[in-house]
């Protein structure tokens, strides 16, 4: 069967780092989605990662390993505003896309 | 209005009733999907389109139903809704029903007593 495992909440503190990760076994890989999610709004891209390695987009970055199945999401000089669930989503072989539960992070100050 | 809007907001339904959640995107996007997120759960595909006048069965299609008659819209129809179906619901679109990034509407949380 197909399965996308990440951490179901992870805490951390106001202007530190985190990193969420991301473990998916799939019919196919087509690419690699994170999604932002705040409490009962809709899902917002972040990154898209289909070739191995880093992709960088200001505060945040995405790193893709697909002979370890493996994706995690960076974050850095949090802020309070990225209090959200983040969404791994892999897309297989048909195109659709398989959707982890997501990861809550709760940001202290 | 701009990106992809959906109606009703929430909705509380009782069991046995039919009920047509709304769907519609101005940016011309050839795909739409239906999405269901429970608690727990990552989002399952409902139904999707392709492109106008193609559908096709997700993940999870039972008990629903999607037509698509032009580019912008794509309802949802529950037949007959039973309390399984509570649920938030997201439609989504896309360019191409490739790679292409997706992009979500506001949801709607339907509740089925």
């Amino acid at each position: 069967g197909q399965n996308i495992d990440q951490p179901t909440e992870m805490t951390a503190t106001e202007g530190a780092i985190v990193q969420i990760n991301c473990t998916y076994q799939t019919s196919g890989f087509n690419g690699l989605f994170w999604y932002q999610q705040h409490a009962g709004e809709a899902p917002t891209f972040l990154s898209y990662n289909v070739l191995d390695g880093l992709e960088e987009k200001g505060r945040f970055s995405s790193f893709l390993s697909r002979s370890k199945g493996y994706s995690y999401l960076l974050l850095k000089e949090l802020q309070m505003k990225d209090s959200a669930s983040y969404l791994c989503a892999v897309m297989d072989s048909n195109y659709q896309l398989i959707w982890g539960a997501g990861t809550k992070l709760i940001i202290k100050p | 209005i701009a990106g992809i809007t959906q109606a009703p907001t929430s909705q509380i339904l009782a069991a046995g009733r039919r009920m047509t959640l709304r769907c519609t995107q101005d940016m011309r996007h050839n795909a739409m999907y239906w999405y269901r997120q429970d608690l727990g759960l990552g989002l399952r595909l409902i139904h999707y389109s392709n492109t106008a006048g193609t559908t096709g069965k997700g993940e999870v299609p039972d008990g629903y139903s999607v037509s698509r008659a032009n580019t912008d819209d794509f309802p949802l129809t529950l037949a007959s809704a039973v309390p399984s179906q509570t649920s938030v619901y997201f439609c989504a679109s896309s360019d191409s029903s490739g790679t292409d990034t997706q992009y979500f509407g506001p949801g709607t949380r339907l509740t089925v007593l």
